[in-house]
């Protein structure tokens, strides 16, 4: 079964930093691009970044909403994802959820980790 | 970007009709097309891939069809637990991945 937990979401000042990771279980993890998605409170789905495999050399991709804020990374000998989220905004405020890609679409998301970003 | 609009942005029904959700987009996304059903404090769930192809475990009440900028997902026979949001989502030109903004089901 694909499970994906992520954590390390909390409470951040505005301009404060954080690091969400996520881990997976019950598939291959470095056969997969993963993706961290968010969701502000009451609104939908918008996309963070996407992260490749190796063979696809761990090339990165953003959302321009935080292209030079945030950053992924994954540690595939850990089966684990991580978002470095840097000069954060109270925009930023979401849950943030760890997602599979499979053929280059989302298909099992994590349970999600709460981010809210107040003073 | 491609950008996916979904109507009706709210659908009220009763349990055992139909229900028939929109999504449309800005350009050709081909087949790549997905639903998602999100409930109250809950991950979304995968229902459909590829415009048609139901995932794993969804039932055979749940339908997807569609090509090119016009997709429709369709639930036959609306059961209690499908009162929840509906979100599309293309994989055929990224970044940036895309969603639509969703059309929440709920109960008249």
């Amino acid at each position: 079964e694909v499970q994906l937990v992520e954590s390390g979401g909390g409470l951040v000042q505005p301009g404060g930093s954080l690091r969400l990771s996520c881990v997976a279980s019950g598939f291959t993890f470095s056969d997969n691009y993963m993706d961290w998605v968010r969701q502000a409170p009451g609104k939908g789905l918008e996309w963070v970044g996407r992260i490749r495999n190796a063979p696809s050399s761990y090339i990165t991709d953003y959302a321009a909403s935080v292209k030079g804020r945030f950053t992924i990374s994954r540690d595939d000998s850990k089966n684990s994802l991580y978002l470095e989220m840097n000069s954060l905004k109270t925009e930023d405020t979401a849950v943030y959820y760890c997602a599979r890609v499979i053929e280059t679409a989302i298909d099992h998301w994590g349970r999600g980790t709460l981010v809210t970003v107040s003073s | 970007e491609i950008v996916l609009t979904q109507s009706p942005a709210t659908l009220s029904l009763s349990p055992g009709e139909r229900a028939t959700l929109s999504c449309r987009a800005s350009q050709s996304v081909g087949r790549h097309l997905a639903w998602f059903q999100q409930k109250p404090g809950q991950a979304p769930r995968l229902l459909i891939y590829d415009a048609s192809n139901r995932a794993t475990g969804i039932p055979a009440r749940f339908s997807g069809s569609g090509s090119g900028t016009d997709f429709t997902l369709t639930i036959s026979s609306l059961e209690p637990e499908d009162f929840a949001v509906y979100y599309c989502h293309q994989r055929f030109d990224w970044p940036p991945v895309t969603f639509g903004q969703g059309t929440r089901l709920e109960i008249k």
